[in-house]
C-alpha cells in the first residue's frame, strides 16, 4: 500500500507570497495518477491538480503541480485570501488501494 | 456537465446498516472508475472504495478498514452507484463522498452524513 506523506502540516503566510507544499510517496507512484485536491471550511472537496501537473478546469494558473517517482510539489505562487484552505494529496492510480496523504493547511495571515 | 449527488445518510446504531446512493450525470456511468470518500469530523478525507468501469470488468477494492463490512454496486441502467454499509460503528461517522474519474479528470459530490451513535 503507498502511504503519502504531506509537509508541513501547516503553512501560515501572506498574501503574494509563494507556497511550496511537499507531497512524498512511500513507493513509485505513477505521475500520470497524482491529484492535488482543495477543500474549504464547509464544503466539498474539488480537484485542482491531475496527473501531477495538470490544472483541472477553471483552477487559476497560480496554482501548478511538480513531481515525479516519490516526490510531489504543489505551489501556490502568489497566495490569495480564498487560497485558505486544506490541501490533499492522493494517488488514484496504483492500485489497489487509493490513499490520501493527511493534508497541509493553508494559512492566510 | 458531470453532476454527482449523493443521498441516504443518516443516524443509525451501532452495529446498524445503512444504503448511500450516488446518483449521476452527465456522463456514461458504465465507462468511469467510481470511489466513495469518507472524512471524519474534523478530520482528513479517507478513500473507502472503488468500483472500476465495465471494460475493467465492475471490479472492486476497499480500503482495510472497511473490507468485509461494505460493499459497492452500481446500477449503469439507473446512472447510481451505492454503499452497502453493514455492522457500522461508531468510527464510521463521516461525510461520504463519491467521486468519478473521467480521463484522468475527478469530480467530486456535495456528500451526504452518517452518524453513528446509540
Amino acid at each position: 500500500e503507498v502511504v503519502l506523506t504531506q509537509s508541513p502540516g501547516t503553512l501560515s503566510l501572506s498574501p503574494g507570497e509563494r507556497a511550496t507544499l511537499s507531497c512524498r510517496a512511500s513507493q513509485t507512484v505513477s505521475s500520470t495518477y497524482l491529484a492535488w485536491h482543495q477543500q474549504k471550511p464547509g464544503q466539498a472537496p474539488r480537484l485542482l491538480i491531475y496527473s501531477a501537473s495538470m490544472r483541472a478546469t477553471g483552477i487559476p494558473d497560480r496554482f501548478s503541480g511538480s513531481g515525479s517517482g516519490t516526490d510531489f510539489t504543489l505551489t501556490i505562487s502568489r497566495l490569495e485570501p480564498e487560497d485558505s484552505a486544506m490541501y490533499y494529496c492522493q494517488n488514484y492510480g496504483t492500485s489497489p488501494t487509493y490513499s490520501f496523504g493527511r493534508g497541509t493547511k493553508v494559512e492566510i495571515k | 456537465e458531470v453532476h454527482l449527488v449523493e443521498s441516504g445518510g443518516n443516524l443509525v446504531q451501532p452495529g446498524g446498516s445503512l444504503r448511500l446512493s450516488c446518483a449521476a450525470s452527465g456522463f456514461t456511468l458504465s465507462d468511469h472508475d467510481m470511489d466513495w470518500v469518507r472524512q471524519a469530523p474534523g478530520k482528513g478525507l479517507e478513500w473507502v472504495g472503488r468500483t472500476r468501469n465495465r471494460p475493467q470488468g465492475y471490479t472492486t477494492d476497499y480500503a482495510a478498514s472497511v473490507e468485509g463490512r461494505f460493499t459497492i454496486s452500481r446500477d449503469d441502467v439507473k446512472n447510481s452507484i451505492y454503499l452497502q454499509m453493514n455492522r457500522l460503528k461508531t468510527e464510521d461517522t463521516g461525510d461520504y463522498y463519491c467521486v468519478v474519474w473521467i480521463s484522468r479528470v475527478g469530480f467530486w459530490g456535495q456528500g451526504t452524513l452518517v452518524t453513528v451513535s446509540s
